[in-house]
């Protein structure tokens, strides 16, 4: 079955900085890869999303970028603010599959 | 205003008790699902079911049990057979036509074992 790991872990960022974290799957098959954000006592909500068809998405300061042939995405968060700091999980499906695969989560922290 | 909705917020259960969690969505999904989430932890699936009257098992479906008659509700009961319950659960859901659409999250409920 798909396996997604996520790194890092934690990582702290100073306000303005940018901040990546990134993911790997281990199945070819899957095609639709969404990032979600969760605040703390929160369900998570989706922040972005990309599939298999396209490599790169945006959405003001966050962008998503795929590399099939590698099987990692990436989340990208540009001018960093306090309130990003939070748990940021990515996932994994696929065509015909039945639910999603989640990374382990990255907490992130940004410093004023 | 459409959405997926978890009651109640905080559960509070004796050991030895089986309690039952609400999970609700007026999105018209077809697929539904249960995560369970401790502390400083992922997300592991309980149970999911991609239409009525059919669920299947997560990772961690053991002391679980779910039923799901109706398209818009998915409750999840934690039984007396699951041994550690305390954890944060959360119910999703994400239509499926031909691959799965984003999948939205309830704003979870916590239970505690007292």
């Amino acid at each position: 079955g798909e396996n997604v790991e996520q790194h890092p872990s934690t990582l702290s960022v100073q306000e303005g900085d940018s901040a990546v974290i990134k993911c790997t799957y281990s199945d070819s098959a899957s095609n639709y890869f969404p990032w979600y954000k969760q605040e703390l006592g929160k369900g998570p909500q989706l922040i972005i999303d990309i599939r298999s068809n396209v490599g790169e998405k945006k959405d003001q300061r966050i962008a998503v970028t795929l590399n099939k042939t590698a099987k990692h995405f990436s989340l990208h968060i540009t001018e960093t603010q306090p309130e990003d700091s939070a748990v940021y999980f990515c996932a994994a499906s696929m065509l015909g599959g039945q639910n999603f695969v989640f990374g382990p989560g990255t907490r992130l922290s940004v410093l004023p | 205003d459409g959405g997926i909705t978890q009651s109640p917020k905080y559960l509070f259960r004796k050991e030895g008790q089986n309690v039952t969690l609400s999970c609700e969505q007026n999105l018209n999904h077809d697929a539904m699902y249960w995560y369970r989430q401790d502390p400083g932890q992922g997300l592991r699936l309980i149970y999911y079911s991609q239409i009525v009257n059919d669920f299947q098992k997560g990772d961690i479906a053991e002391g679980y049990s779910v039923s799901r008659e109706k398209k818009e509700s998915f409750p999840l009961t934690v039984t007396s057979a699951q041994k550690n319950p305390t954890a944060f659960y959360l119910c999703a859901s994400s239509g499926t036509g031909g691959w799965l659409t984003e999948a939205f999250f309830g704003q979870g409920t916590r239970l505690t074992v007292v």
